[in-house]
């Protein structure tokens, strides 16, 4: 069965970086796009990217281009995603998701979900 | 594309039926039929409850329904249950991907 885990959870200083992982079991990995999705606390969902794991080519949202790096390691099926210069606003829990893509040609978005990494920033 | 509108709460009794809807405009929901709807409960990771405007996933309960009208998607909950008090996000996914800014269904 699909299974997507993400590493646990991190607190960071304004500024700084983090990077999160999600490693993919269940399936061919590089057959699926993975997207990243985060939800600052009491807030709604919000959507960031994907990256294509075959090729390592990345779409971001307008509003995270230049500060967000998704990357890929073929070899242990893990995804990463990466955010700089981090402020408080970057507080939030990060998914990575999955969408579904079924035998009989049914498709649709974020069936698949990780555990979720809460990143905390603050002084 | 900019966020989708959801009111930020509704409300309804057990057993009644409450829905909500997902307002974009006519180059985004009133274009395209790639709806999706998600129901998340607190500490736990969304779970898809429909697609492409009103298909469900094998799994989901009949009692969830979506339809589509102009530039508003709506989701219907019909019977409803106590566990059905949950937020609920509606998602564009043409290419890039947009939530709602999520609705918080109380069961009265």
């Amino acid at each position: 069965q699909v299974q997507l885990v993400q590493s646990g959870a991190e607190v960071k200083k304004p500024g700084a970086s983090v990077k999160v992982s999600c490693k993919a079991s269940g399936y061919r990995f590089t057959t699926y796009y993975m997207h990243f999705v985060r939800q600052a606390p009491g807030q709604g969902l919000e959507w960031m990217g994907f990256i294509n794991p075959s090729d390592g080519s990345t779409t971001y949202a307008q509003k995270f281009q230049g500060r967000v790096i998704m990357t890929r390691d073929t070899s242990t099926s893990t995804v990463y995603m990466e955010v700089r210069s981090l402020r408080s606003e970057d507080t939030a829990i990060y998914y990575c998701a999955r969408d579904h893509h079924g035998s009989s040609g049914d498709y649709f978005p974020f069936l698949y979900w990780g555990q979720g990494t809460l990143v905390t920033v603050s002084t | 594309q900019s966020a989708l509108t959801q009111p930020a709460s509704v409300s309804g009794s057990l057993g009644q039926s409450i829905t909500i809807s997902c307002t974009g405009t006519s180059s985004d929901v009133g274009s395209y039929d790639l709806v999706s709807w998600y129901q998340q409960h607190p500490g736990k990771a969304p779970k898809v409850m429909v697609y492409e405007v009103n298909r469900r996933p094998s799994g989901v309960s009949n009692r969830f329904s979506g339809s589509k009208s102009g530039n508003t998607a709506s989701l219907t909950i019909s019977g409803l249950q106590a566990e059905d008090e949950a937020d609920y996000y509606c998602c564009l996914y043409v290419g890039n991907r947009v939530f709602g800014g999520g609705t918080k269904l109380t069961v009265l």
